[in-house]
C-alpha cells in the first residue's frame, strides 16, 4: 500500500495568514493526489483533485501543486471558515490511502 | 442535486452484524464507482470498500482489514449501495461514509453525511 505522510499534523494561524500543508507519498503517484477539508461533525469535502485542479465552487485562495511524491496545499489568506482538518489522498492505486490529516487552528 | 444518504448505523455487540445503506440521487448511479470510507472517533479517514460501475461489471474490492467480513452490494433499480458487515470487531466502530468516484483514479467528489457504527458489549 502507498503510505501518505502529511506535515505538520497541526498548525496555528490567524485570519489573513498564508498556510502551506505538505503531503508526501511513499512512491510516485504522478498527479493522482486529492485534498479534502473536514469540519467537526461533517463529511469531508473535496477541494483539489489531480494535484492542482480546483473543485467547482471552492474559493480560489486554495491551490495545490506537486507531482511524483511531494505535494502541497496552500491557502493564500486564511478565512474564519477555513479552520478545519485537511487530508490528502492518493487515487493512483488500490487501496486508495489518506494522509493522517492536518488540523488548522486559530 | 447530487446526494448520498447513509442509514443503518447503530449499536452492535462484538461478533454481531449490521447492514448499512447508501441511497443516491441526482446522478446516473450505474455510471459511478461508490466507495465506503470510515472514520473512527478522533481518527483519520480509512478506505473500506468499493463497488465499481456497470461498465466494470460492478466488481468489488475491500480493505485488508475487512476482507472476508464485509460485503458490498448494489441495487441500481433502487439507486442504493449496501455494506453488509459481519463478525464486527470493536475496531470497526466508526462513522461510515459512502462516497462517489467516477472511475479508477478519480477523487471522491460527493460524500454522504455518514452513519455511526458503535461496536460494544
Amino acid at each position: 500500500d502507498i503510505q501518505m505522510t502529511q506535515s505538520p499534523s497541526s498548525l496555528s494561524a490567524s485570519v489573513g495568514d498564508g498556510v502551506t500543508i505538505t503531503c508526501r507519498a511513499s512512491q510516485s503517484i504522478s498527479t493522482y493526489l486529492n485534498w479534502y477539508q473536514q469540519k467537526p461533525g461533517k463529511a469531508p469535502k473535496l477541494l483539489i483533485y489531480a494535484a492542482s485542479s480546483l473543485q467547482s465552487g471552492v474559493p480560489s485562495r486554495f491551490s495545490g501543486s506537486g507531482s511524483g511524491t511531494d505535494f502541497t496545499l496552500t491557502i493564500s489568506s486564511l478565512q474564519p471558515e477555513d479552520f478545519a482538518t485537511y487530508y490528502c489522498q492518493q487515487s493512483y492505486s488500490n487501496p486508495v490511502t489518506f494522509g493522517g490529516g492536518t488540523k488548522v487552528e486559530i | 442535486e447530487v446526494q448520498l444518504v447513509e442509514s443503518g448505523g447503530g449499536l452492535v455487540q462484538p461478533g454481531g452484524s449490521l447492514r448499512l445503506s447508501c441511497a443516491a440521487s441526482g446522478f446516473t448511479f450505474s455510471d459511478y464507482y461508490i466507495d465506503w470510507v470510515r472514520q473512527a472517533p478522533g481518527k483519520g479517514l480509512e478506505w473500506v470498500a468499493r463497488s465499481r460501475d456497470k461498465a466494470n461489471r460492478y466488481t468489488t474490492e475491500y480493505a485488508a482489514s475487512v476482507k472476508g467480513r464485509f460485503t458490498v452490494s448494489r441495487d441500481d433499480s433502487k439507486k442504493s449501495l449496501y455494506l453488509q458487515m459481519n463478525s464486527l470487531k470493536t475496531e470497526d466502530a466508526a462513522v461510515y461514509y459512502c462516497t462517489r468516484g467516477g472511475r479508477s483514479g478519480s477523487p471522491f467528489d460527493t460524500w454522504g453525511q455518514g452513519t455511526l457504527v458503535t461496536v460494544s458489549s
